[in-house]
């Protein structure tokens, strides 16, 4: 069974520019959710999504949005990129989102110069 | 905002000795779990302890969880180069009016030296 994927694996951004990135959760999975993990922060919860419905968001502003397609891809979407989003950007999957484990990809890696 | 905090921030130990980590978090949980990131990659689900269980292990990893101290604790017995990592606890919690979302510590960062 082959894992969540992330791609791209590294994206270089200007300020003021827009990204999308995009994750494909393991097979049967129905949950998917984002992080963002720098240094100073930790991992940071963005949003789950099920089934294609934003069931739960984080503590970001507007310029972070996601979506969920009928197959269970996942986008987000950061615009008007700031320094301060340079990040891992982390995405996990599981069957339910409910009590139980997540599987996570390898992650994007973004630098905003 | 983060739910848990892991203590201590970093840990060198020599091959061979046990590793614990500690992690502490604020609000009622169903389970919590631990997991384990090697540099910039993604992290590995390692174990889940539910709310009404005190202690689990898998194979050289104990858990305990006190839910009156709200508190947790990881041992890696016999550790190993290759246990080198960040290691971190991780909490569900459902927000008011809301699903259940899995909130991450601050993370303990393990190395063993060979």
């Amino acid at each position: 069974k082959a894992g969540v994927t992330q791609t791209p694996r590294y994206l270089i951004k200007t300020r003021g520019q827009q990204v999308t990135l995009s994750c494909s959760p393991i097979s049967g999975h129905r949950s998917v959710s984002w992080y963002q993990q720098t240094p100073g922060q930790g991992l940071q919860f963005l949003f789950e999504y099920f089934s294609e419905t934003q069931r739960n968001k984080g503590n970001f502003p507007g310029r972070f949005s996601g979506r969920q397609f009928s197959n269970s891809r996942s986008e987000m979407n950061v615009s008007t990129l700031e320094l301060g989003d340079s990040a891992l950007y982390l995405c996990a999957s599981s069957r339910t989102g409910e009590q139980e484990k997540l599987f996570f990809g390898s992650g994007t890696q973004l630098s905003v110069l | 905002s983060q739910q848990g905090e892991e203590d201590p921030q970093a840990l060198s130990i020599q091959e061979g000795e046990n590793a614990t980590m500690n992690c502490s978090y604020k609000t009622s949980i169903n389970n919590l779990q631990w997991y384990r990131q090697n540099s910039g990659r993604g992290l590995v689900h390692l174990i889940l302890i539910r709310s009404n269980e005190r202690e689990k292990h898998s194979g050289r990893l104990r858990v305990t969880l006190d839910t009156s101290k709200k508190s947790s604790s990881l041992l890696i017995t016999a550790s190993r180069a290759a246990d080198t990592a960040s290691y971190f606890c991780a909490t569900d919690g459902i927000p008011p009016g809301g699903y259940q979302k899995v909130t991450f510590g601050t993370g303990t960062k393990l190395q063993v030296i060979p």
